[in-house]
């Protein structure tokens, strides 16, 4: 079975500083990873997803994504936080072997200090 | 830009009684999910959907669950006799292709059991 462990639940960043969250997956089997973001009252979006082309993965917004497998770690940075970057951030992985359903992280709230 | 969409956004029940919470997929969209997310814990798969059946299920996804495409449009999930602890966020996500593509996910439905 495959899973996502998301370090860290908040994250309080000031305005133009670097955003970093992490996400370590555990994966039998070559992963499919992604990062979702969810603003209050709306669902799921995606922000970036890695399906084994680049490592470096780059997603809207202004973040990127990095994946190194002799880690087992997929973290999701920005260079300058915006205020607008507040909301939830979920890592997720799938995998052949579990019909590519996702298995989520547990999320990180971001807050962004004017 | 197309959007998966849900609804009612929430639903008040007591404990025992049905429910059908309706999500319109996107029109060109083949596969079909519910996830749910019970206050404070993770996002959790509950059944993907394909050609009129069931893919896959989790171990949630017990006899009182059941899925349904009555139409070309709506993706129903019905909780036949509901518990206190099916009290969560019910996503519906679609995805044009099975694999490591987006699923996009609906704005939720909440579910109270009272």
């Amino acid at each position: 079975a495959q899973s996502v462990t998301q370090l860290g639940s908040h994250v309080s960043v000031s305005e133009g500083a670097l955003v970093l969250l992490r996400c370590n997956y555990s994966s039998s089997v070559p992963p499919y990873l992604f990062w979702y973001v969810q603003y209050p009252n709306q669902g799921l979006q995606l922000l970036l997803k890695y399906t084994s082309a680049a490592t470096l993965v780059k997603g809207i917004n202004g973040f990127e994504a990095e994946f190194k497998k002799s880690e087992t770690s997929f973290h999701l940075t920005k260079p300058s936080a915006h205020m607008s970057d507040a909301a939830e951030y979920f890592c997720a992985v799938s995998s052949l072997l579990d019909d590519y359903k996702l298995s989520f992280g547990a999320g990180t709230t971001v807050t962004v200090r004017a | 830009e197309p959007e998966v969409t849900q609804t009612p956004s929430h639903q008040v029940t007591q404990m025992g009684q049905e429910v059908i919470l309706r999500c319109v997929p996107i029109s060109n969209h083949l596969y079909f999910y519910w996830y749910r997310q019970i206050l404070g814990q993770k996002v959790e798969f509950l059944v993907s959907f394909y050609n009129n059946e069931i893919s896959e299920k989790s171990e949630i996804f017990d006899d009182q669950f059941s899925v349904e495409r009555p139409d070309g449009s709506n993706f129903t999930l019905k909780i036949r006799s509901t518990k206190l602890e099916d009290s969560a966020m019910y996503f519906c996500a679609s995805s044009e292709q099975a694999g490591p593509y987006e699923q996009y996910f609906g704005p939720g439905t909440r579910l109270t059991v009272t």
